[in-house]
């Protein structure tokens, strides 16, 4: 079975801290994803990742960055954490090709005071 | 534009009322479309993948059937235990990325 793991399930943290959000994956997948879910919105792309320190902006990368130094760890970090990044966090992964589902983690929901 | 288009956003059936959720797309290519269901607090847990127009899949209570233009999910004589958000996505050809819809939230009452 496919496991996708995040560093913690509930974050609260003050405004203006920085905020690291980690992803592990056991299955030795390329590609790598964050995303944030908001009641209304739906599941919207941050980054990702196709491999190992390669990076690409999703539809709202403003306020974050990521990090990928091994294959199997995504980080997500928000360098000056503000109420608007109050959300639910969920990290992807899959296996690279044409034709391959995407495996989610639990997800940490993050609440900024 | 919206690629992926949900309905209905809710829906609440009784145990045993069997119904369909729909989920329309417009993509320019289907590399595969893909729905996923989620329980409250939780990550969206994989259910199928439909590449091509006539395809189905079934998994216990649930089927999913798609077009060239919407792909249904079958709930057949639901349980309670089927309560959920179900959440569809595509992916297009030449994408990385899946696009979501914002999901139809299932209640099965008792």
């Amino acid at each position: 079975d496919v496991k996708v793991t995040q560093s913690s399930r509930y974050l609260v943290k003050r405004t203006g801290e920085k905020v690291f959000l980690e992803c592990v994956q056991d299955m030795d997948h390329e590609n790598m994803f964050w995303y944030r879910q908001d009641p209304g919105l739906g599941l919207r792309l941050i980054y990702f990742s196709y491999d190992v320190k390669m990076k690409e902006k999703g539809d709202i990368p403003e306020g974050y960055s990521v990090s990928r130094e091994k294959k199997e760890r995504f980080s997500l970090i928000l360098e000056s954490a503000s109420t608007n990044q109050t959300s639910m966090y969920l990290c992807a992964s899959r296996r690279g090709g044409l034709q391959e589902t995407q495996y989610f983690g639990p997800g940490t929901r993050l609440l900024v005071l | 534009e919206d690629q992926v288009t949900q309905s209905p956003e809710a829906l609440r059936l009784q145990e045993g009322e069997s119904s369909s959720l729909n989920c329309s797309y417009t993509v320019s290519g289907l590399r595969g479309l893909f729905w996923y269901r989620q329980d409250p607090g939780k990550g969206p847990e994989f259910l199928f993948t439909l590449y091509s127009a006539g395809e189905e899949k079934e998994k216990e209570r649930l089927k999913a059937t798609l077009t060239k233009k919407e792909s249904f999910l079958h709930i057949t004589a639901p349980k309670p235990e089927d309560s959920a958000t179900y959440l569809c996505a595509v992916r297009e050809t030449g994408a990385n990325n899946l696009f979501f819809g914002t999901g139809t939230r299932l209640t099965v009452i008792p």
